[in-house]
């Protein structure tokens, strides 16, 4: 089966703390994306990244980081100077190549206590 | 920064209409692509339409382009509860990196039995 999956489904943070959302694909894309999408809004781009071992900031990367140590991997870490991490996170892939049709996970969805 | 914006940002109809949904955008791009997202779950992309071409048919779905006008608009035929979902319509970043996409904010399709 090929896709792109995302784990946990649930996730619940104290404030103060640091939480890594995992990211991972079988669709041998190079492009990976991090998205945040708060209720009754649009997709707002977090972090992508093109190739391994590089990344790039997207619209709100403030408090946020990543890493892209393998191709198939991706994950988001949500950082104590994320002043509103509450959101629903998704992630997605894409080739680079041809078409820029994004696949997406099912999402995370990140509530701070 | 919003590059398409859909209209409406809801609407309501009843099983068996006909649903359509616009989008405008700002700057010039190379494709324009729809996406559905069922509550609480990831994007599935549903159509691409490029820049040179007017009209696309997949199924119940009709998509059309008007670049002088940067408009587009998705036409969901014999609509079924199962339709009922946000819709986003997605265009890449003008001077941007390949695959990088900007999403709307949605219009939220709601279809009655």
């Amino acid at each position: 089966d090929g896709g792109i999956t995302q784990s946990p489904k649930y996730l619940f943070r104290k404030e103060g703390q640091n939480v890594t959302l995992s990211c991972e694909q079988n669709l041998n894309h190079d492009a990976m994306y991090w998205y945040r999408q708060d209720p009754g809004q649009g997709l707002r781009l977090i972090y992508y990244s093109q190739i391994v071992n590089d990344f790039q900031k997207g619209d709100i990367a403030e408090g946020y980081s990543v890493s892209r140590e393998k191709k198939e991997s991706f994950p988001l870490t949500v950082t104590s100077a994320q002043k509103n991490p509450t959101a629903f996170y998704l992630c997605a892939s894409s080739r680079l190549a041809g078409s820029n049709e994004q696949f997406f996970g099912p999402g995370t969805r990140l509530t701070v206590l | 920064s919003q590059q398409g914006e859909e209209d409406p940002q809801a609407l309501s109809i009843q099983e068996g209409e006909n649903a359509t949904m616009n989008c405008s955008y700002k700057t010039s791009i190379n494709n324009l692509q729809w996406y559905r997202q069922n509550s609480g779950r990831g994007l599935v992309h549903l159509i691409l339409i490029r820049s040179n071409e007017r009209e696309k048919h997949s199924g119940r779905l009709r998509v059309t382009l008007d670049t002088s006008k940067k408009s587009s608009s998705l036409l969901i035929t014999a609509s079924r509860a199962a339709d009922t979902a946000s819709y986003f319509c997605a265009t890449g970043r003008y001077g941007g990196s390949q695959g990088n996409l900007i999403f709307g904010k949605g219009t939220k399709l709601s279809v009655k039995p």
